[in-house]
């Protein structure tokens, strides 16, 4: 079976550009979460969707946002990026709110 | 604002020896988990701990969680140059937000 898959595994952008970034969770998985890594630190809570329907949001500015579709996939947009924005983008997928299965992460580069 | 701190940070051995990694909060949490990241990948799930003072053992790691549910400890016996990686602690504080360490990068040298 397929796990979580993120795309696209690298992408590089430079400051003050916009970003999207996708996610298609485990088949049967309603719920899917954002995470942000920066380099040497543990992922940070970014958003959770479950049915479409936003369910929490961590402590990012309102240049973050994300939805989820009807089949259960998810995309993370984010608006004038900035330095700081570079980091490893994880989502997660589950059928409740834990345990989570993390997918292989985008890693996005600002320059 | 619920905090894990996670210690010690960085920790080289040589293949054969035992090590402890420590995860501490002044939070309750109602379930807290352990995970492994290696490099380029995601974080995979090793253990999810429920009740204060229960312990699991995965092969050759013993997890412990606390009495008190704020703190928890992974063991790991004879480690392996495989053992190598980044281990986070996360502890669910309400249903939807899974709290983060910020890890203990393993190394094992053979």
């Amino acid at each position: 079976d397929a796990g979580v898959t993120q795309s696209p595994t690298h992408l590089i952008k430079t400051r003050g550009q916009h970003v999207t970034l996708r996610c298609s969770p485990i088949s049967g998985h309603k719920s899917v979460s954002w995470y942000q890594q920066v380099l040497g630190q543990g992922p940070q809570f970014i958003f959770q969707y479950y049915e479409k329907e936003e369910r929490g949001r961590g402590n990012f500015p309102d240049r973050f946002s994300a939805r989820q579709f009807p089949n259960y996939s998810s995309e993370l947009n984010v608006n004038a990026l900035l330095l700081g924005d570079s980091a490893l983008y994880l989502c997660a997928s589950s059928l409740g709110p834990e345990p989570q299965h993390f997918g292989d992460g985008t890693r996005l580069s600002i320059l | 604002t619920q905090l894990l701190e996670q210690s010690p940070q960085f920790l080289s051995i040589q293949e054969g020896e035992n090590l402890t990694v420590y995860c501490n909060s002044s939070s309750v949490f109602s379930s807290l988990q352990w995970y492994r990241q290696e490099p380029g990948e995601g974080p995979v799930l090793l253990v999810t701990v429920v009740t204060g003072g229960e312990v699991k053992k995965l092969k050759r790691l013993t997890f412990q969680f606390g009495d008190a549910r704020k703190d928890s400890s992974l063991h790991i016996t004879a480690a392996q140059p495989g053992d190598t990686g980044l281990y986070l602690c996360a502890g669910w504080y309400s249903n939807y937000k899974l709290t983060f360490g910020k890890g203990t990068l393993l190394t094992v040298n053979p």
